[in-house]
């Protein structure tokens, strides 16, 4: 069974520039969700979907940050302007239920000039 | 707001040793709670999973407990080797997971 898939695995871009992560979750699995992970830090949940709708997105900065999950299978996660502390690794997990287990992604390493 | 808090922070050993690494949370209102392993630089890596109606979950050298009640979770690895290094995260779910900061282990030959 695949995993969960996530690009780029690296990015570097520079202050105020645009960039945008794509996952695709396991098959069949309804919940997905996006974490930023600081160094020496724990993930912190930005946004949780359930099928294409939000399920909680109150950590994520609406100004700058968005993410789409249109056919409630792969989802973007999109940051415009960038700032020098959005420098951090993105998060795709999936779940088969908002309740049950959490698989990981690889990560989406962004480093911001 | 769920607050999940892990001790100790940081943990260095020699090989064999039994360890216990603590997870506590302030609300027992929850689902389940997972224990990863992350190594540098990549995901994470689900351990073991405890439903709520659960008290443990055992795999291998790994047996993680439950006391929902006090809003505790241990994760004991027995006999630790050096591939053990790493940084281990509980997630508690509540319907959103939430994750602590992490113990970064590290045990040397």
């Amino acid at each position: 069974e695949a995993g969960v898939a996530q690009s780029p695995r690296y990015k570097i871009i520079e202050k105020r520039q645009s960039v945008a992560f794509w996952c695709n979750p396991i098959s069949g699995h309804a919940t997905l969700y996006w974490y930023q992970q600081i160094l020496g830090q724990g993930p912190k949940l930005l946004i949780q979907f359930q099928n294409n709708g939000v399920v909680d997105d109150s950590q994520l900065p609406k100004d700058r940050f968005s993410a789409e999950r249109l056919k409630g299978v792969d989802s973007t996660l999109k940051i415009q302007p960038a700032k020098l502390e959005d420098s951090a690794v993105y998060l795709c997990a999936s779940s088969l239920e908002v309740t049950g287990e959490l698989f990981f992604g690889e990560g989406s390493r962004l480093t911001v000039l | 707001k769920q607050e999940v808090t892990q001790i100790p922070a940081a943990l260095s050993v020699p090989e064999g040793e039994n360890l216990v690494l603590n997870c506590s949370f302030t609300d027992s209102a929850i689902y389940n709670l997972q224990w990863f392993r992350q190594d540098p630089g990549k995901g994470l890596t689900s351990l073991l999973l405890i439903q709520s109606s659960q008290r443990e979950q055992t795999s291998g050298r790994l047996n993680a407990s439950l006391d929902k009640s006090s809003g505790r979770s241990t994760l004991y690895i027995a006999a630790s080797q050096p591939g053990d290094s790493a940084t281990y995260l509980c997630a508690v779910n509540d319907y959103i997971p939430t994750f602590g900061r992490g113990t970064s282990l590290i045990v040397h030959p």
